[in-house]
């Protein structure tokens, strides 16, 4: 199995400000990795797929780098409604894995 | 516009079986992936299994289930099923239903339903 590490578990930071969150994962997922954000009481919304596409409506402010074992989410400039939390997915083989997430609230 | 709603019951008992429908609409049910998701209350999500119906027509289950799991389609009443069997208070969980592109990551999912274990 392969395990998806997300650091940091917390990222405290104002509206406007940028946010930069990782995902490493155990081995080499390829370009394989999805970013989803969730908030309380939702059912988590696809961000990003194949480690640097934007899913359909999703704002040009989020934006996905990385490949094999390194992953970046980074969201520009954060909005009031981009304050959740955030996991990152593998499907480089037929047994998906999430990262534990990373909560980004507001400081 | 693509939906997808979960149903069945929210309480079981120890032991028995869990049974969800995840009932599709505003889409054909052929081509996709179709996938349940669970997330226990305050944790995080750990993908259960998928049904395949792009091609082979076959499904894939998290091996951390064990053969718990079984994932069935039936597209003349456009929905697809979760049967998860001797569950116990760890399987107490918010199950999502989703679906994905061939291939691809589940970009439509349900509004989840929280099932608990208990006698």
């Amino acid at each position: 199995e392969i395990v998806l590490t997300q650091s940091p578990a917390t990222l405290s930071l104002s509206p406007g400000e940028r946010a930069t969150l990782s995902c490493r994962a155990s081995q080499s997922v390829s370009s394989y990795l999805a970013w989803y954000q969730q908030k309380p009481g939702q059912a988590p919304r696809l961000l990003i797929y194949d480690a640097s596409n934007r899913a359909t409506g999703i704002p040009a402010r989020f934006s996905g780098s990385g490949s094999g074992t390194d992953f970046t989410l980074t969201i520009s400039s954060l909005e009031p409604e981009d304050f959740a939390l955030y996991y990152c997915q593998q499907r480089s083989n037929w047994l998906w894995t999430f990262g534990q997430g990373t909560k980004v609230e507001i400081k | 516009q693509v939906q997808l709603q979960e149903s069945g019951p929210g309480l079981v008992k120890p032991s028995e079986t869990l049974s969800l429908t995840c009932t599709v609409s505003g889409g054909s049910m052929s081509t996709y992936y179709w996938s349940w998701i669970r997330q226990p209350p305050g944790k995080g999500l750990e993908w259960i299994g998928f049904f395949d119906y792009s091609g082979s027509g076959s499904s894939k289950n998290n091996p951390s289930l064990k053969s718990r799991v079984f994932i069935s389609v039936d597209t003349s009443k456009n929905h697809f099923s979760l049967k998860l069997s001797s569950v116990t208070a760890a399987d107490t969980a918010v199950y999502y239903c989703a679906r994905g592109p061939p291939g691809g990551n589940p970009d439509y999912w349900g509004q989840g339903t929280l099932v608990t274990v208990s006698s």
